[in-house]
């Protein structure tokens, strides 16, 4: 069964830092979503990507997050300089097209020291 | 705006009792509305979705949900609880008007199946 991959599964740095994540979405999906979740609350859309284009990325820190989709296929999310509140679990989602149901990667853990 | 709320962090039942998770919605256009389930240090699973045919919805693991536009609610319910249904479970909108099928969650059930 075809599965969002995400890379790495745990990450711990220091605040200042770089970090980057990576994510493989499901073979033809198109629309791929960045979400952050903090412990103990939902996931919050930071960016979405229809193809290698941004369709919403209006609850991203863009003064420290980056993300790109260059081919529109597998994509990267980037912090710097990563901050003690960035620590989350950093979801990746793909679904086919827009509005159609969207499938998880088992997610980034990250944690700033 | 579109909002979720889920009545109650923490959710306990014995194992075979009703589970029953609160949901309510706030929407000015007509939502879809979906149930995540998460395991621990995992991704999201759907369990099941609204997307404005039948109100009462059926999903995968014996849990359904009624969408009550009156009530502005989608519940979650499982007749008999087990012990694997220990989780995370989220509520979650989405407007179906819009194009981007933007997701936005409430915070959160923790469901604790007791033996």
């Amino acid at each position: 069964e075809a599965e969002v991959a995400q890379s790495p599964r745990y990450k711990i740095t220091e605040k200042s830092q770089a970090v980057a994540f990576w994510c493989d979405p499901i073979s033809g999906h198109a629309t791929l979503y960045w979400y952050r979740q903090i412990l103990g609350q939902g996931p919050e859309l930071l960016v979405q990507f229809q193809d290698e284009s941004v369709v919403d990325d209006s609850q991203l820190p863009k003064d420290r997050f980056s993300a790109e989709r260059l081919k529109g296929v597998d994509s990267t999310l980037k912090i710097q300089p990563a901050e003690l509140g960035d620590s989350a679990m950093y979801l990746c989602a793909s679904s086919l097209e827009l509005n159609n149901e969207q499938f998880f990667g088992p997610g980034t853990r990250l944690t700033v020291l | 705006a579109q909002s979720v709320t889920q009545l109650g962090s923490h959710v306990s039942v014995s194992e075979g009792a009703l589970v029953l998770l609160r949901c309510n919605y706030s929407s000015s256009v007509p939502p879809y509305l979906f149930w995540y389930v998460q395991y621990p240090n995992q991704g999201l699973q759907l369990l099941l979705k609204y997307t404005s045919a039948a109100t009462l919805v059926k999903g995968i693991n014996g849990f359904e949900a009624e969408f009550k536009k009156s009530e502005t609610s989608f519940h979650l319910t499982k007749p008999s609880a087990h012990m694997s249904d220990a989780a995370e479970y989220f509520c979650a909108v989405s407007v179906s008007s819009s194009n981007t099928g933007k997701l936005i969650f409430g915070q959160g059930t923790t469901l604790q199946v007791k033996p």
